[in-house]
C-alpha cells in the first residue's frame, strides 16, 4: 500500500487558521472511522494529537480538530502559535491490524 | 507514568541480524497492543509490527514480513518488554524504531524515544 497523501508543506501567521489535508482510499481512510494523526518536533517522538477522525486526547488544546469527508481526512489548527511549527502525519488503519501512514507535512508559522 | 524504553540498536552489516527491545511501565502491560513504527533518516513515519495484547495475535507490514519477528514478554510482574528480532536486514531498513502503545480501537497513544538502527557495510 502506498502512503497516504499529504502536502510537503504548509504554513501561516499567528493567530490564523490553517488545515492539513490526508488523502487515502476506500481501503483506509474512507473505510474507517480510525484515523489519526500525530505532532512530531525535530528530534523528538511524535505526539498523538487526535484519534478517531475528531477526538482530542487530554492535554491537547481544543485548537486542533480533526474532521474526514469520504477517503479525505483533515487536521485544523486554529489560532496559529510559534509552538505549532512541527511535522505533522496521519494515520489511518487498514483492516487485519494494519495502519497506513502519511507522508508528513511541514507547518511553518511565519 | 507510562514510560517505553527501547534498547538494542547500533550498526549491522547488510544481511544480519538485531533484537530491538523495549521495557515498558507504569500500565498494565497485558491489557494493550503494542506496534513497531519506524522512521527512515529525513523521512516519514512507516507502521512496521503490531502484537495483540496476549501476544497470540501479529502482523507485520508488507516491508518487512518474513524477516522480523515480533514477540512480548507478559510474565515478568517488574519488567515487560515488546521485542523486535530483525533478521537478513536491508539497508532500507535503517531508520529510527519506535515502540508504540496501541489506543484502542485504532491509533497509537504512547511513544517510546527512538533507537537508531543503521544497515551499512
Amino acid at each position: 500500500q502506498s502512503a497516504l497523501t499529504q502536502p510537503a508543506s504548509v504554513s501561516g501567521s499567528p493567530g490564523q487558521t490553517i488545515t492539513i489535508s490526508c488523502t487515502g482510499t476506500s481501503s483506509d481512510v474512507g473505510g474507517y472511522e480510525y484515523v489519526s494523526w500525530y505532532q512530531q518536533h525535530p528530534g523528538k517522538a511524535p505526539k498523538l494529537t487526535i484519534y478517531d477522525v475528531s477526538k482530542r486526547p487530554s492535554g491537547v488544546s481544543d485548537r486542533f480538530s480533526g474532521s474526514k469527508s469520504g477517503n479525505t481526512a483533515s487536521l485544523t489548527i486554529s489560532g496559529l502559535r510559534s509552538e505549532d511549527e512541527a511535522d505533522y502525519y496521519c494515520c489511518s488503519y487498514a483492516g487485519n491490524s494494519a495502519w497506513i501512514f502519511g507522508g508528513g507535512t511541514e507547518l511553518t508559522v511565519v | 507514568e507510562v514510560q517505553l524504553v527501547e534498547s538494542g540498536g547500533g550498526l549491522v552489516q547488510p544481511g544480519g541480524s538485531l533484537r530491538l527491545s523495549c521495557t515498558a511501565s507504569g500500565f498494565t502491560f497485558s491489557s494493550y497492543e503494542m506496534n513497531w513504527v519506524r522512521q527512515a533518516p529525513g523521512k516519514g513515519l512507516e507502521w512496521v509490527s503490531y502484537i495483540s495484547g496476549s501476544g497470540s495475535g501479529k502482523n507485520y507490514a508488507d516491508s518487512v514480513k518474513g524477516r522480523f519477528t515480533i514477540s512480548r514478554d507478559n510474565t515478568q510482574k517488574s519488567l515487560y518488554v515488546l521485542y523486535l528480532q530483525m533478521d537478513s536486514l536491508r539497508a532500507e531498513d535503517t531508520a529510527v524504531y519506535y515502540c508504540v502503545r496501541g489506543l484502542v480501537p485504532a491509533s497509537f497513544d504512547y511513544w517510546g524515544q527512538g533507537i537508531l538502527v543503521a544497515v551499512s557495510s
